[in-house]
């Protein structure tokens, strides 16, 4: 049984501070990656995707991803209420050949101004 | 980003009738669309992956008879939700995977959702 674990927080940061998300997955051929972010009473919205070992940076964020470890984390420098939301940690299967995404359960994150 | 649409976003209907959302991937086509559920507070739920022009695959405990899924065209999938009931109740999403990855990824794109309540 493949599976993505998150802590499901709550996770707490003052506003301008450094957030950070941690994913582990325990399908050691997974290729792909991906954060989505989830508003409350919204549907998932994709953010970050990442394929290889190291960092990805777009904007304020930034993915890490270790293969040997099968860890992947999100972190969201300069963290704006407006972040506040449940992030979900997606991965596909080796190939990406499974059809669809596992998902983690999410950790919330609430920025405090 | 790729978009997709579902309609309605929201319903609401008498117990024992049928629901029927329609879900669109508008400027990429999906050979493979998926069915969510989530209650309040939960973790999204998969309910069933759909091919295009083949029967759905259901997750075990998903009723087939009761959640009708016809994926029809490259870019429609409908969901239809028979004898709805009030346990029936619930935020129902579609998602899209963009085989291509014109987005610059081959992932799932997800629609923004319909909300269900069955009096």
């Amino acid at each position: 049984q493949k599976e993505v674990e998150q802590n499901s927080g709550p996770l707490s940061v003052p506003e301008g501070a450094i957030a950070s998300l941690n994913c582990t997955y325990s399908d050691r051929g997974s290729q792909s990656f991906f954060w989505y972010r989830q508003y409350s009473g919204k549907s998932p919205e994709l953010i970050m995707f990442i394929y290889s070992n190291g960092d990805k940076e777009d904007g304020r964020f930034t993915a890490q991803l270790n293969k040997a470890s099968q860890y992947v984390s999100l972190l969201i420098r300069d963290s704006q209420p407006s972040d506040s939301a449940t992030y979900l940690c997606a991965v596909f299967g080796y190939g990406g050949s499974q059809g669809n995404l596992i998902f983690g359960k999410g950790t919330k994150l609430s920025v405090k101004p | 980003g790729a978009v997709v649409s579902q309609h309605p976003s929201r319903v609401i209907c008498k117990s024992g009738t049928s629901v029927k959302i329609e879900c669109r991937s508008l400027d990429f086509q999906a050979t493979t669309m998926f069915w969510y559920r989530q209650f309040p507070k939960q973790s999204l739920m998969l309910m069933a992956t759909s091919n295009e022009g083949s029967k759905a695959t259901y997750e075990q405990g998903v009723e087939k008879d009761k959640f009708l899924i016809n994926h029809a065209s490259l870019t429609l999938s409908t969901l239809t939700v028979t004898s709805a009931h009030p346990e029936d109740s619930s935020f129902y999403i579609c998602s899209a995977r963009d085989l291509t990855g014109i987005y610059g990824t081959d992932t799932q794109y997800f629609g923004p959702g319909t909300r269900l309540t069955v009096l």
